[in-house]
């Protein structure tokens, strides 16, 4: 059974700092990450996907794959209360798949002016 | 990327009637996903609807309860029939990136209430 966890949180940040988002997938051959931000009420929007050779920058964002570990992160600078929401982790597990995904249950964030 | 059309947005629905919510991509798509949401849980995917072909439902969701139909490349239906305050939701249709398929885009959800 293929799996992908999160911690549900809540995860308080104060404004302007860093909010380090995980999340944990079981099938080591996964090809495909992806970060998905949900505001409540809702339907997820895509922020960031990166593959299995390597991280993504995309302004305040960050995603990083550590493969060894079978973990990956979103890191969130200069934190902002428009960043609150819930943070779903994606994991495709299939090469050419990128649709069939793995759904984390989500981490909620909060962004503490 | 993808616009999609999702509808209606909302609905309260009694026990034992059914509703249909409808999906419109401005581009065409061979897969649509069909995705539920329960009150603080993660996406469920529900089925996935091919054009001219029967959906293909994941385990624990049968073509009687939630038929869908796919008429064409750019437009599909999922109906909630018999419902149940179980049933209480939101659902979500989704399609890949139509130019690289790299990505799933959303809908806008409809949420449903069943009293």
């Amino acid at each position: 059974q293929k799996e992908v966890e999160q911690n549900s949180g809540p995860l308080s940040v104060p404004e302007g700092a860093i909010a380090s988002l995980n999340c944990t997938y079981s099938d080591r051959g996964s090809q495909s990450f992806f970060w998905y931000r949900q505001y409540s009420g809702k339907s997820p929007e895509l922020i960031m996907f990166i593959y299995s050779n390597g991280d993504k920058e995309d302004g305040r964002f960050t995603a990083q794959l550590n493969k060894a570990s079978q973990y990956v992160s979103l890191l969130i600078r200069d934190s902002q209360p428009s960043d609150s929401a819930t943070y779903l982790c994606a994991v495709a597990p299939f090469m050419d798949s990128n649709y069939q995904l793995i759904w984390g249950a989500g981490t909620k964030l909060i962004i503490k002016p | 990327s993808a616009v999609i059309s999702q509808k209606p947005s909302r609905d309260i629905c009694q026990r034992g009637t059914s509703l249909t919510i409808q999906c419109q991509v401005d581009s065409q798509v061979t897969m649509m996903f069909w995705y539920r949401q329960q009150p603080g849980q993660s996406l469920t995917l529900i089925a996935t609807a091919n054009q001219g072909s029967e959906a293909t439902y994941e385990s624990g969701f049968v073509i009687d309860k939630f038929p869908i139909s796919r008429p064409n490349l750019t437009f599909s239906t999922l109906t909630v029939s018999n419902m149940s305050p179980e049933d209480s939701s939101i659902y979500l249709c989704s399609v890949p990136d139509p130019s690289t398929n790299e990505k799933l885009f959303f809908g806008s959800g409809t949420q449903l209430s069943v009293l």
